[in-house]
């Protein structure tokens, strides 16, 4: 199993561009959680999807618009890029089918974006 | 609202000292508590969680107690080596979450030879 893979590793974009994170999965989990990690920051939820066609929004979403289409994938669109988005960003999943907390999540290995 | 906070880092040890990180936290219910730890250039991964008031996990000599009385789940190690240098995050998630994760701002461990 690959786990979580994400593309790209590093971005630098302009400001007012998009673009569209991939993050992938191949443990066939339900949940999916997008976050950013500022320095010296804990990680903030951006977007979380509890299956294939549901998403929700987390702690903050502005500026970010996702889609689950399938199980596997779940990819974040940065619309407008600002350079506040500036950050690390990470994707994860997790089994389970409730939200009771107990189920590990499983960390992508980030991708750093640099809004200039 | 629901909260964690740990230490500030960055803590530095010699190799071979007893680490201690300290974590408490605020929440809702009964969550789940967790240490994740973050290698350089590397993604978060589980270190050790526990699920009840009581529980101790454990893993890769690092410890942590589920202390309900105290709202705390701090992490300890016997023994650093200069491999355990990274930064760990304290974490909490349950019913009363969402099943999301609620983290620390993460603690930067450095040990030297």
């Amino acid at each position: 199993n690959a786990g979580v893979t994400q593309t790209p590793k590093f971005r630098i974009l302009k400001i007012g561009q998009s673009m569209t994170l991939q993050c992938a999965q191949d443990m066939n989990h339900n949940y999916m959680y997008w976050y950013r990690q500022d320095p010296g920051m804990g990680l903030k939820l951006i977007y979380y999807s509890v299956g294939a066609g549901i998403t929700d929004k987390g702690e903050v979403p502005n500026g970010y618009n996702v889609s689950r289409s399938t199980t596997e994938d779940f990819p974040l669109r940065l619309e407008l890029a600002a350079p506040s988005q500036t950050s690390v960003y990470f994707c994860a999943s997790k089994s389970g089918t409730g939200p009771s907390g107990v189920d590990e999540q499983y960390f992508g290995p980030g991708t750093r974006l640099t809004v200039t | 609202g629901d909260s964690v906070t740990q230490m500030e880092g960055p803590v530095t040890l010699s190799e071979e000292a007893f680490l201690t990180i300290n974590c408490t936290y605020t929440a809702t219910g009964y969550p789940s508590l967790f240490w994740y730890v973050q290698y350089p250039g590397e993604g978060l991964q589980l270190l050790l969680k526990a699920t009840k008031a009581d529980d101790k996990g454990s893993n890769k000599g690092f410890e942590a107690t589920y202390r309900k009385e105290t709202t705390s789940f701090h992490l300890e190690k016997g023994s650093v080596q200069v491999s355990d240098s990274a930064v760990y995050f304290c974490a909490l998630s349950g019913y009363n979450q969402g099943g999301k994760l609620i983290f620390g701002q993460g603690t930067e461990l450095s040990v030297k030879p």
